[in-house]
């Protein structure tokens, strides 16, 4: 079945970039995501990528998609204190895309 | 409509008690779903609905479990007989159908701790 993986600590300085990774067994979702999420939140969805396109941009974030490869990462660029959190990539286990799997989460830890 | 809202935030019970949590959707949103967080682990899927109908539901749905939305807004989500195993996060999201995309907004979670 399919199966997400993520590595599970990113430690970075304040202004430095971040690149979280993130692979898949399977690659029938039409749209893959990452979501971010604080202490005591609910997951926040931050983008998403259609699985035909191989780069998506969306102001700090960069979002890469190697479909080959199954390989998915998240780059946040001039990484803020505020930006520490667990962050996961999610894939449709379907196409109708009813029903997400996630990786088990990346913690980002900031330090200024 | 500020978003997903799910009441009570944290739920302490004995085992073998039953709770039930309540899920708001995001008004108009036509899609509901139901997701399990335990701790250092990712959201698991359990359940989801389209309007009043529960389409799908996962393995990890015991027939302990019982979920429901009657009216096609408002969900329900019951445990009955509670074990220990089933302490977690419970997450609660929506999402309206705009073709492939689904875009699913999450609520804060109903923390619950079988003692």
């Amino acid at each position: 079945g399919e199966d997400v993986e993520q590595s599970l600590f990113l430690s970075v300085r304040e202004g430095d970039s971040s690149v979280i990774n993130c692979t898949y067994t399977d690659s029938s979702s039409t749209y893959l995501y990452w979501y971010k999420q604080e202490p005591g939140a609910g997951l926040q969805l931050l983008t998403y990528i259609f699985s035909n396109m191989d780069m998506k941009q969306d102001q700090r974030l960069t979002v890469l998609l190697n479909k080959k490869d199954k390989h998915l990462s998240l780059r946040i660029a001039d990484t803020q204190t505020g930006d520490s959190a667990i962050y996961f990539c999610a894939g449709a286990i379907n196409q109708a895309g009813t029903a997400l799997i996630f990786g088990k989460g990346t913690t980002l830890s900031v330090s200024s | 409509d500020t978003g997903v809202s799910q009441d009570p935030r944290h739920k302490i019970t004995k085992r073998g008690q039953n709770v039930t949590f309540r899920c708001d959707p995001i008004s108009e949103h036509n899609r509901l779903y139901w997701y399990r967080q335990t701790l250092g682990q990712g959201p698991e899927f359990l359940t989801y609905f389209q309007n009043e109908a529960q389409l799908e539901k996962s393995r990890l749905l015991s027939d302990r479990f019982s979920a429901e939305r009657p009216k096609g807004s408002f969900s329900t989500l019951e445990i009955q007989r509670t074990e220990q195993g089933d302490s977690a996060m419970y997450l609660c999201a929506s999402s309206l159908v705009r073709g492939l995309n689904t875009e699913a907004f999450f609520g804060q979670g109903t923390r619950l701790t079988v003692v």
